[in-house]
């Protein structure tokens, strides 16, 4: 079966210092990995995703991931962290068999806190 | 362009009610995926539609159900309402349900049953 997990229920960071928070896979063949982010009372942002190609992945406020198969990892990152990224972060993985439609399945989240 | 949107934003209910929430996706995308968010949890999949068909079902009871529109919004049914069908729903529409395609999320509707 298809999953991701998050190891860090809270990541804490000063503002300007670089960000990293963690996500691991488990997947029968090829996956398709996703980052949103979840400010407070809000719906989920779309902030990258990795299909193929290059693992180093470029997303939206510039923030990135790096897909590492070998150690099943995609990790967000982001090389000045803002008062502003405060919120949860959510790493997901596509679902790719026929009968599940292709949902994606969420790890429990991970809330970032930038401090200023 | 306009996001996906949902209504109502907030809702109360008491249990045994049923509730109906709305999803209206992004224009020009013919699939939409229900989700539940229970505070602290990651969404869990509850459907996909995709061209009016019902394409994926998640592990819910026979309570929810939902249908998509020839327009391509959606409507998300509850029956019987329980204390913990008390959560944020989530609808998310995609061009296609091509794995590779990207979701985008509505604001949600947070439900409280009492």
């Amino acid at each position: 079966a298809q999953s991701v997990a998050q190891p860090e229920d809270q990541v804490n960071v000063a503002e300007g210092n670089p960000l990293t928070v963690k996500c691991t896979y488990s997947v029968s063949g090829n996956p398709y990995l996703f980052w949103y982010v979840q400010y407070p009372n809000r719906g989920l942002q779309f902030l990258l995703k990795y299909i193929t190609g290059d693992n180093l992945v470029k997303g939206s406020y510039g923030f990135e991931a790096e897909f590492n198969k070998s150690q099943t990892s995609f990790h967000l990152k982001k090389p000045s962290a803002l008062v502003s990224d405060s919120a949860l972060y959510f790493c997901a993985v596509r679902d790719i068999y026929y009968n599940q439609g292709g949902k994606l399945i969420f790890g429990q989240g991970t809330e970032l806190s930038v401090k200023p | 362009d306009a996001g996906v949107t949902q209504s109502p934003t907030h809702l109360i209910k008491t249990r045994g009610q049923h509730v109906t929430l709305r999803c209206s996706p992004i224009s020009g995308h013919k699939s939409v995926s229900w989700y539940q968010q229970v505070l602290g949890q990651g969404p869990q999949f509850i459907f996909q539609y995709y061209e009016k068909e019902e394409r994926g079902r998640g592990n819910f009871p026979d309570r929810f159900s939902a249908r998509q529109f020839p327009n391509y919004s959606s409507e998300l049914n509850v029956n019987a309402l329980l204390l913990g069908d008390s959560a944020l729903y989530l609808c998310a529409s995609s061009l296609t349900r091509t794995s590779t395609d990207t979701q985008y999320f509505g604001p949600g509707t947070r439900l409280t049953v009492l």
